[in-house]
């Protein structure tokens, strides 16, 4: 089966700074990789989402890049502000066998006033 | 209102005691999805279905069973329940397998 993984697994950064969280997958034929954010208590929403056939996509200050060779993908945040303290979780879809989702362990991201 | 609804928020039961978690959705989803989440782990998945009466085991299906005679419910079974599986409990639907997920509020679950 697919295996996800995720770094880093906490991550401080100063307002308005950007902030990375990256993914690795191992199956290639997964096709579909969507990043959910959790705040404290709630659950997890989508953010962004990307496809196997685009390379990147962006909405305002969240952006997501894949590398389809390298088997990589990654979530930039922009301009980061206090809301956007949370754990975000990358996931990957399989591909060939079934419907079945993995997702990453999960990354703490902490926005410094 | 469309949403994906829970049912208990919170469960406490005794090891060996059957028990079933309700999720229910209103969007007409076909894809969903039962995931476990416990601390350092993140999300696994446990079953799920891509239409009515057809489903599949994720990644952790083990002691959990699930149903899916209609298309808006989709109940989690524990029918043995072990300590092991006290954890905190996520629904999940959407229309495809590729497309955005809306979660329920979550089933906190402590076996003793």
């Amino acid at each position: 089966g697919e295996n996800v993984e995720q770094h880093p697994s906490t991550l401080s950064v100063q307002e308005g700074d950007s902030a990375v969280i990256k993914c690795t997958y191992s199956d290639s034929a997964s096709n579909y990789f969507p990043w959910y954010k959790q705040e404290l208590g709630k659950r997890p929403q989508l953010i962004i989402d990307i496809r196997s056939n685009v390379g990147e996509k962006k909405d305002q200050r969240i952006a997501v890049t894949l590398n389809k060779t390298a088997k990589h993908f990654s979530l930039h945040i922009t301009e980061t502000q206090p809301e956007d303290s949370a754990v975000y979780f990358c996931a990957a879809r399989e591909g060939n066998t079934g419907n079945q989702f993995y997702f990453g362990t999960g990354t703490s991201l902490t926005v410094i006033p | 209102e469309a949403q994906v609804t829970q049912n208990p928020r919170y469960l406490i039961t005794v090891t060996g005691k059957k028990l079933t978690v309700t999720c229910s959705q209103n969007m007409n989803h076909e894809y969903m999805s039962w995931y476990r989440q416990d601390p350092g782990l993140g999300l696994r998945q446990i079953y799920y279905s891509m239409n009515v009466e057809v489903t599949d085991k994720g990644d952790v299906p083990e002691g959990y069973k699930v149903s899916r005679k209609e298309k808006r419910n989709f109940p989690l079974i524990l029918e043995s329940p072990s300590p092991n599986q006290t954890s905190l409990y996520f629904c999940a639907s959407s229309l495809l397998a590729n497309t955005e997920a809306f979660f329920g509020q979550g089933t906190r679950l402590t076996v003793v």
